[in-house]
């Protein structure tokens, strides 16, 4: 699976749009990109996931560049809930494997 | 609908000793997928089941070894314990055939080892 880059840390005012980027120049053709968070403690939690188009939930919306070597996740309406450590998580998603690569992720907090 | 589910959520054991945690998928999946998250660092991939077989591994010693039950459900079985394997371990659950699938994760089972 592809490597992916995040900043360590971010800051956002509560009630504005939290954007996280990350970097993932090597993507191959058949690879996704996933979002995960993990709130301390707490297992992760799936956010969204896309392979070319820009994907949006309740939960949030995934930018990917047209050439797929960055994605953003865009939380709207950043709450104080939001605060975590959020993955970005390039994988081959086909018959079998089911491995997630997790890095480092970058530790968001929501500010009041 | 019920998620994926973890027992036991915390333990104590002892070093040598061996500890055998339990999964149960999210209805409706048939893949079982275990991780080991030390404090302070990302999750790492253990092993992946699919009937009732090991289907992928990760960088992990043959004493981590896993189990899947014809209802799909898994246990995770460490020996030998070592103070090292105090860690958060996570059940990850998906269904296996659809690509572009998603992966839940449980909250997890902290096994402290003294």
């Amino acid at each position: 699976d592809a490597k992916t880059t995040q900043p360590p840390s971010m800051d956002c005012a509560e009630g504005r749009a939290a954007n996280l980027p990350c970097n993932h120049s090597t993507i191959s053709g058949n690879e996704y990109v996933y979002w995960y968070r993990q709130i301390h403690s707490q297992g992760p939690q799936y956010i969204i996931h896309g392979l070319k188009n820009n994907e949006t939930n309740e939960m949030a919306s995934l930018i990917i560049t047209e050439d797929r070597k960055s994605s953003t996740l865009i939380l709207p309406h950043a709450t104080l809930r939001d605060t975590a450590v959020y993955y970005c998580i390039v994988r081959i998603s086909n018959f079998g494997n089911e491995k997630l690569t997790f890095g480092t992720g970058t530790r968001l907090t929501i500010i009041p | 609908d019920a998620g994926v589910t973890q027992s036991p959520t915390h333990l104590i054991k002892t070093r040598g000793q061996q500890v055998t945690l339990r999964c149960s998928p999210k209805s409706g999946h048939d893949t079982v997928s275990w991780y080991q998250q030390a404090l302070g660092q990302g999750p790492q991939f253990i092993f992946q089941y699919y009937e009732e077989e090991e289907r992928q591994r990760g960088n992990f010693p043959d004493r981590f070894s896993g189990h899947q039950f014809p209802n799909y459900s898994s246990e995770l079985n460490v020996n030998a314990l070592l103070l090292g394997d105090s860690a958060l371990y996570l059940c990850a659950s998906s269904h296996f055939v659809v690509a572009g699938n998603t992966i839940y994760f449980g909250e997890g089972s902290w096994l402290t080892v003294v």
